[in-house]
């Protein structure tokens, strides 16, 4: 079965500066998705940015970016120039292309806090 | 608009009851998902369906049972064989293959 592990429960970044959020995967699984979630206070889940394994060309969201590392299975959000508004949880999470296994399987979050 | 309907969005309930949450959908969707939310314990599934009339337990089905007689509603009944269901329960859809899944906006179960 395959697992997501986001090592930092909490992160700080202070206004205008950039933050990286970790995320690592376990699978055995050559073709699949990646996810970086966003979860305010409002608790209504955002897609921040998606990436598909086959594509080696990190995925890019305007101030969002990954570093997508396949062979390490690795996954990490850059947030540049970052805003209060970014302030969240934020989830990483991994979906197959395999069917019958659709299903997201999720980390356990980074909460993200921006100083002013 | 398209989206996730979920209702209610906070439900009170007395030990022993059973208690069902909404979920609708508007987008077409062919899967939709239930996930349960605690804290520090992100999102862990609870049952999906990909197709209406068919449904597969996830991690933690135990308590829970759900129905897929629509395309566009797949409600959530918690029973009282749930031993802790005080929770936030977030409703998701998708595309088979398209990857993404879009949330509705979550109901918060609490039990007294």
């Amino acid at each position: 079965a395959q697992t997501v592990t986001q090592s930092q429960p909490e992160m700080s970044v202070q206004e205008a500066e950039t933050v990286t959020l970790s995320c690592t995967y376990d699978t055995s699984e050559s073709d699949y998705y990646l996810f970086w979630y966003k979860q305010p206070p409002s608790r209504q889940m955002i897609l921040v940015i998606r990436q598909e394994a086959y594509k080696q060309q990190n995925a890019t969201e305007n101030r969002f970016s990954v570093n997508f590392q396949k062979a390490a299975k690795s996954f990490s959000l850059k947030i540049s120039d970052s805003q209060l508004g970014d302030a969240a949880m934020y989830f990483c999470a991994y979906r197959s292309t395999q069917g019958g296994s659709e299903k997201l399987v999720f980390g356990k979050g980074t909460k993200l806090t921006v100083n002013p | 608009d398209g989206g996730i309907t979920q209702s209610p969005k906070y439900l009170f309930r007395k030990e022993g009851q059973n208690v069902t949450l909404s979920c609708e959908q508007n987008l077409n969707h062919d899967a939709m998902y239930w996930y349960r939310q605690d804290p520090g314990q992100g999102l862990r599934l609870i049952y999906y369906s990909q197709i209406v009339n068919d449904f597969q337990k996830g991690d933690i089905a135990e308590g829970y049972s759900v129905s897929r007689e629509k395309k566009e509603s797949f409600p959530l009944t918690v029973t009282s064989a749930q031993k802790n269901p005080t929770a936030f329960y977030l409703c998701a859809s998708s595309q088979q293959v398209a990857g993404e899944l879009f949330f509705g906006e979550g109901s918060r179960l609490t039990v007294l």
